[in-house]
């Protein structure tokens, strides 16, 4: 069966600290795909990154990266100096090739409070 | 700029109206997504929709009826609601439901209240 944990469910930091948000995930598929999202205030869900299960390569996109490591099951997000607009709820998601659809299966969230 | 739009944005119903959400994607996408997003609990899909046909019903309950008349627009008729519906209703869509892996676009939800 397929699950996503995110053990932290809310992380307070000032302005300019780095923090990193956890994922660990599970799943019997040897091929699957994993993403976060972020949802502002606004509610909407805004797709961050995807990576699939057979690219290990750490991504950095300005200031946020991704560590993609299969051996901890983890997919871990920093985002570095951060800013008060980075304050949202951060979801990771895993997507299985052996779904019949395009399935996601949802972490809890953490929500990030970024203090001026 | 979201590609897809939802309306209305915040809702307040009694438990005995008829009420509808919209949805709106204007991304070229073949799927259509209803999830639930209750305080405390994960986003749980309740409906999918692939090239205007129902794919997935996640054991809604009947009160909660979809309906897709085309790849651009989706649906979801509300009646006889429960205190315990009151959530935020998220639409997405995808470029299609087969095959996994495809990035999910969302809208900024309806926030629905029931009194």
């Amino acid at each position: 069966a397929q699950k996503v944990t995110q053990a932290q469910t809310e992380i307070s930091v000032v302005e300019k600290e780095d923090v990193t948000l956890d994922c660990v995930y599970e799943t019997r598929d040897t091929t699957y795909y994993l993403f976060w999202y972020k949802q502002p205030p606004s509610g909407e869900l805004v797709f961050l990154i995807r990576r699939n299960s057979f690219d290990e390569q750490n991504e950095i996109s300005g200031r946020y990266s991704w560590n993609f490591q299969k051996s901890t099951s983890s997919f871990n997000f920093t985002i570095t100096a951060s800013q008060v607009v980075d304050s949202a709820v951060y979801f990771c998601a895993l997507s299985e090739a052996g779904n019949a659809g395009n399935m996601l299966t949802f972490g809890g969230g953490t929500r990030l409070m970024v203090k001026p | 700029e979201t590609g897809v739009t939802q309306t209305p944005r915040h809702l307040v119903m009694g438990m005995t109206n008829k009420k509808s959400l919209k949805c709106e994607q204007h991304l070229g996408h073949n799927a259509m997504y209803w999830y639930k997003q209750s305080a405390k609990k994960p986003l749980e899909l309740m409906f999918v929709y692939n090239f205007k046909e129902q794919t997935e019903n996640n054991s809604v309950p009947s009160r909660f009826s979809p309906e897709c008349p085309n790849s651009s627009h989706l649906f979801l008729h509300l009646h006889t609601l429960q205190p315990e519906d009151s959530a935020l209703y998220l639409c997405a869509s995808s470029q299609e439901w087969t095959g996994p892996g495809q990035p999910q676009h969302f809208g900024d939800g309806t926030r629905l209240s029931i009194l």
